[in-house]
């Protein structure tokens, strides 16, 4: 069983960069697919991209491409998520998922509220 | 990317009914397709993965079917807590995946 923690809550200006941390713990890190997925508010779920910590190959939607970076670091096992020039339509709840063929594991979510 | 377009975006229906929802794909996605159900202020549930395979704890009222491009998600009997926002996940390992819009199940 796999416990997943994020980082805490963030606000931040337009054009400024923000970092979300899910902090994993139990299980082997790299058996897991890890993606991030963000839901503004009243909307609907948006996948971002993923990592695959063994194979260290990573995709993004093609909206994030270019202004996001996923990465894993499997000395503190750890997944990160990084997303530049923020502006408004960025607010929402980001979170960080865990799966394999069988297991499906969420982080709590990261509220990032965009403002000036 | 693939487009993923799921129906009805929302969905009446009563303690007890047989509830069916539908995803389309833009293009082939054999069987990569997985349903989540998502409670208000909580993160999404998967509840079916490779379009059929029920995750471990989930009731067996909930079922999934499809390959290809059309893929459904079927509630046998519909329960109190049944009552959610569902979602589909295309999974195509050569693209980037891609969620539905959303149905949102209410009484």
């Amino acid at each position: 069983q796999v416990q997943l923690v994020q980082s805490g809550a963030e606000v931040k200006k337009p054009g400024s960069s923000v970092k979300v941390s899910c902090k994993a713990s139990g299980g082997t890190f790299s058996s897991y697919i890890i993606s991030w997925v963000r839901q503004a508010p009243g909307q609907g779920l948006e996948w971002m991209g993923r990592i695959i910590p063994v194979l260290g190959t990573v995709n993004y939607g093609q909206k994030f491409q270019g202004r996001v970076t996923i990465t894993a670091d499997k000395s503190t096992t750890t997944a990160y998520m990084e997303m530049s020039s923020l502006r408004s339509e960025d607010t929402a709840v980001y979170f960080c998922n865990f799966e394999s063929i069988s297991l499906d594991f969420w982080g709590q979510g990261t509220v990032v509220t965009v403002s000036s | 990317d693939i487009q993923m377009t799921q129906s009805p975006s929302s969905l009446s229906a009563s303690v007890g009914d047989r509830v069916t929802i539908t995803c389309r794909a833009s293009q082939g996605i054999r069987n990569d397709l997985n349903w989540y159900q998502q409670k208000p202020g909580k993160a999404p549930k998967r509840l079916i993965y490779a379009a059929s395979s029920l995750q471990s704890g989930v009731p067996t009222r909930f079922s999934g079917s499809g390959s290809g491009t059309e893929f459904t998600l079927t509630i046998s009997s519909l329960q109190p807590e049944d009552f959610a926002t569902y979602y589909c996940l295309q999974q195509n390992g050569n693209f980037a995946y891609s969620f539905g819009q959303g149905t949102k199940l209410e009484t």
